[in-house]
């Protein structure tokens, strides 16, 4: 059974904080490194897919960056607001089956 | 682009009775689609996985017989859920791919059988 983490559980920041989480998975035999963006009764959103080690993906003030050799993925928010408000998910690919493990996601909350 | 619909949104049914998802690529033509559930504080888990005009490929533990998986087309994608009892009450949730790397989700139904 692979193991996908996600830390923190959940998050209270205030508008215009900078906030990071993480999320570690197998160090061995990846594929690639999904981020998701999930807001209640909505699709959960594609944020980035992430395959190469060392990479670092950038949409607007979100960021994330990817470490395949120990395991671990960093989301970045600069400047929150309160439409980030929503419940961060990663999955992890281990081959080309396309098959994704999920962590539990961490879900934040921004304040105004 | 790349929208994916589900079908109903919510559902309560009797326990016994059989219960259709449906799950639809709008805009794009999904190869492959995919089914999870996920239960109150866990991770979305994958089901099954189907492929255009084949029988789909169901994760250990996943009853083939209960979840009966069609992918009639490029763009649909059902999940029957047979028989339903109180303990498959969850969230169902589908995804598509058309090819590319990124997976597109449908908003999930949540089923209550009663």
């Amino acid at each position: 059974i692979l193991n996908v983490e996600q830390s923190p559980q959940s998050l209270h920041v205030q508008e215009g904080d900078s906030t990071n989480f993480t999320c570690s998975f197998p160090s061995s035999n990846f594929y690639a490194l999904h981020w998701y963006r999930w807001e209640t009764a909505k699709s959960p959103e594609a944020l980035f897919v992430m395959t190469l080690n060392g990479d670092e993906k950038k949409k607007g003030r979100i960021s994330a960056t990817l470490n395949t050799k120990e395991g671990y993925s960093y989301l970045y928010i600069k400047g929150s607001q309160p439409e980030d408000s929503a419940t961060y998910l990663c999955a992890f690919r281990g081959g080309s089956n396309y098959k994704l493990t999920f962590g539990k996601g961490t879900l934040l909350t921004v304040n105004p | 682009g790349a929208v994916v619909s589900q079908h109903p949104s919510w559902v309560i049914c009797k326990s016994g009775t059989s219960v259709k998802i449906e799950c639809r690529s709008l805009d794009f033509q999904a190869t492959t689609m995919f089914w999870y559930r996920q239960f109150p504080k866990q991770s979305l888990m994958l089901m099954a996985t189907s492929n255009e005009g084949s029988k789909a490929t169901y994760e250990q533990g996943v009853e083939k017989d209960k979840f009966l998986i069609n992918h009639a087309s490029l763009t649909l994608s059902t999940l029957t859920v047979t028989s339903a009892h109180p303990e498959d009450s969850s969230f169902y949730i589908c995804s598509a791919v058309g090819g590319e790397e990124t997976q597109y989700f449908g908003p999930g139904t949540r089923l209550l059988v009663l």
